[in-house]
């Protein structure tokens, strides 16, 4: 199976400034066809999970442009440019290379 | 986001089996939660109800299917333990024709709790 290794595990925010999340898989999710087969998603507190980006890096429907996402092969990162304290709950990456699709610990995103 | 509705709550026994409802169309996944724990994913069925692919560590346990008629998907995983008690969520492929491409509409989740 493939392994997915998120840091930090914690991560304390201030609003308005930016943060990041690193993602890694211990294989290749780029496939042939070009596309890296890297999602993430929020669990707010309470919640279901909710798609913020799919393929590393677009956007899905309805989601700020605050969040972008960036990386190929193995390495991925969710940026926030500007956190807002709707942002808090835990952050997943979630690769699709291979089954079983497999997520990374997550990252609780909490306001200091 | 549209939110896929599931069936409700569940108590069982160890050993027993239990069935989750989702009314889905599409490429539709389970994923699992236990307590205070992260994401788990644990099968995928797809738009016509056939090959329907597990994780390794529920074969044999686990039994995804779907009735067309009513765009209806269940999760059904037998030989029940304390370990799965969890909340099951189904959720739904961004993509109609492919299986990869993200989640976009997720269940609201159904807690399964085994205890004796």
């Amino acid at each position: 199976d493939i392994v997915m290794t998120q840091s930090p595990l914690s991560l304390p925010v201030t609003p308005g400034e930016p943060a990041s999340i690193s993602c890694r898989s211990s294989q290749s999710l780029l496939h042939s066809n070009g596309f890296n087969y890297l999602d993430w998603y929020l669990q707010r507190p309470g919640q279901s999970p909710q798609l913020l980006l799919y393929f590393s890096s677009n956007r899905a429907s309805g989601v700020p442009d605050r969040f972008s996402g960036s990386g190929s092969g193995t390495d991925f990162t969710l940026h926030i440019s500007r956190v807002e304290a709707e942002d808090v709950g835990v952050f997943y990456c979630m690769q699709a290379r291979q089954t079983p699709w497999t997520f990374g610990q997550g990252t609780k995103v909490e306001i200091k | 986001q549209v939110h896929l509705v599931q069936s409700e709550a569940e108590v069982k026994r160890p050993g027993a089996s239990v069935k989750v409802s989702c009314k889905a169309s599409g490429y539709v996944h389970w994923v699992r939660q236990a307590p205070g724990q992260g994401l788990e994913w644990m099968g995928i069925i797809n738009p016509s109800g056939g090959s329907p692919s597990y994780t390794q560590r529920f074969q044999g346990r686990l039994t995804v299917t779907r009735d067309t008629s009513t765009s209806t998907v269940y999760m059904e995983l037998s030989r029940l333990r304390s370990e799965d008690t969890a909340i099951y969520y189904c959720a739904r492929g961004r993509l109609a024709v492919a299986s990869r491409g993200g989640f976009d509409s997720w269940g609201q989740g159904t807690l399964v709790t085994v205890s004796s």
